[in-house]
């Protein structure tokens, strides 16, 4: 079974940092490219960074560049984002997502995990 | 990035209508398209890709169709179970964009 776990996410205070991890299980994770999305409360779906399989092509969302860096492990199976310079607007829900194949849509997300940002 | 455009915003049903949800997208996109279903606090689920393919274990009331820049979301007779939130994303590139969500209430 395919199962992805999101940690790491808390409350910090604006200018803080934080790390997000998912790790991942039931299928070969260097196989697949990899994304995270984050939901504002109340708000819709947002792609902030993209990783490939193997890592030389990341994507990151302007809201987020500079700030924010992808990266993985594909020997432990984790996903990471390094999140510094933290806004009251990075609040939100944060999602790791694997595409059903490559390129394909998002068939399998983590539970999430919560970022709030305050002072 | 490509933009997308859900509409309605809300929609307010009984049990057993028909309802239908529509995203446009601002460049074509061939059948790279998929529906989400989600709940409060909860990640979202895969009803539909490729458009129109159900997702393994979806109820055959949800269908999708369309193409290059207009889809269509519909379930057939709605269900209890089915007031919650739905979104469409685009994937025809790996820099995926989300309509802003359809909250489907009950009348």
């Amino acid at each position: 079974e395919v199962q992805l776990v999101e940690s790491g996410g808390g409350l910090v205070q604006p200018g803080g940092s934080l790390r997000l991890s998912c790790e991942v299980s039931g299928f070969k994770f260097s196989n697949y490219e990899m994304h995270w999305v984050r939901q504002a409360p109340g708000k819709g779906l947002q792609l902030i960074s993209y990783i490939s399989k193997s890592g030389a092509t990341i994507y990151y969302a302007d809201s987020v560049k500079g700030r924010f860096t992808i990266s993985r492990d594909n020997a432990h199976n984790s996903l990471y984002l390094q999140m510094n310079s933290l806004r009251a607007e990075d609040t939100a829900l944060y999602f790791c997502a694997r595409p059903l194949w490559f390129g394909g849509a998002a068939g399998h997300w983590g539970q999430g995990t919560l970022v709030t940002v305050s002072s | 990035d490509i933009q997308m455009t859900q509409s309605p915003s809300t929609l307010s049903a009984s049990v057993r209508d028909r309802v239908s949800i529509t995203c446009r997208t601002s460049q074509n996109i061939s059948r790279w398209l998929a529906w989400y279903q989600q709940r409060p606090g909860k990640a979202p689920s895969l009803l539909i890709y490729e458009a129109s393919t159900l997702q393994s274990g979806v109820p055959s009331r949800f269908s999708g169709s369309g193409s290059g820049t207009e889809f269509t979301l519909t379930i057939s007779s709605l269900q209890p179970d089915d007031f919650a939130t739905y979104f469409c994303q685009q994937y025809n590139t790996y820099v995926w964009t989300f309509g802003q969500g359809t909250k489907v209430e009950i009348k």
